[in-house]
């Protein structure tokens, strides 16, 4: 079901920004982007969503190419406790309403 | 309540044997779900619950698995007869009835079967 492509895993040292690519080519033009990530035995935890303009949160940046096509999660100073497999949904529905997670990126973040 | 509720986080019980595992959504959500993951495994849909529409139960693995949501509100995952293979962290997630709103997750119920 899910319709969006994300590399398996992903590196990052502590304080660097993190840069997660999405690429959701399919996505129609009413369909946000949203993006999760789960911390090790523990459930999803929303982070930031978007349809077209770029969006800023407490927890990270989403930038959404123009073309609606791909977008990259950014989080401006990696710490530790930010490693985790981190999703992106898009759309987070399907037609009947179920909830859509594909393979996510597993981040590490190392000192 | 500020978040999704699940319980008991941890429940042991042994090969055979029934278990209930409870899910409080968040007050007024009508949508609720119930995910399974297995360990180092992704997310395993099971069943959505909208409104008072029928339920999509198209995820349960089995006739020994069923969910009921009483009153709109909270829900109750049933397995019967468990087996080792179902051991794994049971997720519930909520949300409105806006589908351009994201889904918010409780903590998770870890079953494990012996």
């Amino acid at each position: 079901d899910a319709k969006t492509t994300q590399p398996p895993s992903m590196d990052c040292a502590e304080g660097r920004a993190a840069n997660l690519p999405c690429n959701h080519s399919t996505i129609s033009g009413n369909e946000y982007v949203y993006w999760y990530r789960q911390i090790h035995s523990q459930g999803p935890q929303y982070i930031i969503h978007g349809l077209k303009n770029n969006e800023t949160n407490e927890m990270a940046s989403l930038i959404i190419t123009e073309d609606r096509k791909s977008s990259t999660l950014i989080l401006p100073h990696a710490t530790l406790r930010d490693t985790a497999v981190y999703y992106c949904i898009a759309p987070i529905y399907n037609q009947g309403g179920k909830l859509i997670f594909g393979q996510g990126t597993e981040l590490s973040v190392k000192p | 309540g500020a978040g999704v509720s699940q319980s008991p986080s941890n429940k042991v019980t042994e090969k055979g044997k029934d278990v209930e595992l409870r899910c409080d959504p968040i007050s007024g959500h009508t949508a609720l779900y119930w995910y399974r993951q297995s360990l180092g495994q992704g997310l395993e849909f099971l069943i959505y619950f909208q409104g008072n529409s029928a339920p999509d139960k198209s995820g349960l693995p089995s006739d020994r698995f069923s969910a009921e949501r009483t009153g709109g509100s909270v829900s109750t995952l049933t397995i019967q007869r468990t087996q080792q293979e179902d051991s794994a962290v049971y997720l519930c997630a909520s949300r409105s009835r806006n589908t351009n709103t994201e889904a918010f997750f409780g903590q998770g119920t870890r079953l494990t079967v012996v």
